[in-house]
């Protein structure tokens, strides 16, 4: 389908670990977006990338686009526990927009 | 300040009788969407509104309608709602369609009873 499936589904880390969540579509995309949703909370926009193997950082986080535009990921440095929450990569398709399956972060203090 | 509000915050209709949630913005953005989120999901797009122009997701029931009267307000009707139609429910918008950042309001926790 046209949904961009997310690995891991569920990722526990003591605090101060790294982790990185993938996104992987069957098609080639034409950007990828990321959102953040807390507990309880509502999807927070991240970042949006259009480039053939463009990378960002924000801070601990870092997110790369593909060379092929058929994947993405983020990685975030040293978690903390402001970092918990649901991390979903999203993408448009024409007139169509669908989240990834996300990926569920708990941070161990 | 709230720039995509929701209101309520928390709904709860019995079994077939329709309920309407209301969304409402202060970004002057173009177009405004719905996303249903049951639990432990991802949101899944209803529908959206570019100006006045109504774009209906292709297997989102009928039971599932949406006005925009103006270009600060969008209205979510369930004419009849099912406990499978327990869920939140998101409100969004952009300022262009589906390419743009999309800011998202807290949302209704709808229950069905």
């Amino acid at each position: 389908g046209q949904q961009v499936m997310q690995i891991p589904q569920y990722q526990h880390v003591q605090e101060g670990e790294d982790f990185t969540t993938y996104c992987n579509s069957s098609t080639t995309l034409s950007n990828i977006q990321w959102y953040k949703q807390r507990p309880g909370g509502h999807p927070v926009f991240l970042i949006q990338l259009v480039k053939s193997g463009e990378v960002k950082k924000q801070k601990r986080l870092t997110f790369q686009f593909g060379e092929a535009k058929k994947n993405s990921s983020l990685h975030i440095t040293a978690t903390q526990t402001t970092d918990v929450g649901t991390y979903f990569c999203a993408r448009n398709t024409g007139n169509q927009f669908y989240f990834g399956t996300g990926t569920s972060l708990t941070v161990i203090p | 300040d709230a720039m995509v509000i929701q209101n309520p915050r928390y709904q709860v209709t019995q079994f077939g009788k329709p309920v309407t949630l209301s969304c409402s913005q202060t970004l002057n953005h173009n177009v405004m969407y719905w996303y249903q989120q049951k639990s432990s999901q991802a949101p899944k797009l209803l529908f959206h509104y570019y100006d006045k122009d109504f774009n209906n997701e292709a297997d989102t029931p009928d039971n599932f309608q949406s006005r925009r009267p103006n270009t600060s307000f969008c209205f979510l009707d369930i004419r009849s709602p099912g406990l499978g139609d327990a869920a939140m429910y998101l409100c969004a918008t952009s300022n262009r369609v589906l390419v743009d950042t999309q800011y998202f309001g807290p949302g209704t926790r709808l229950t069905v009873l």
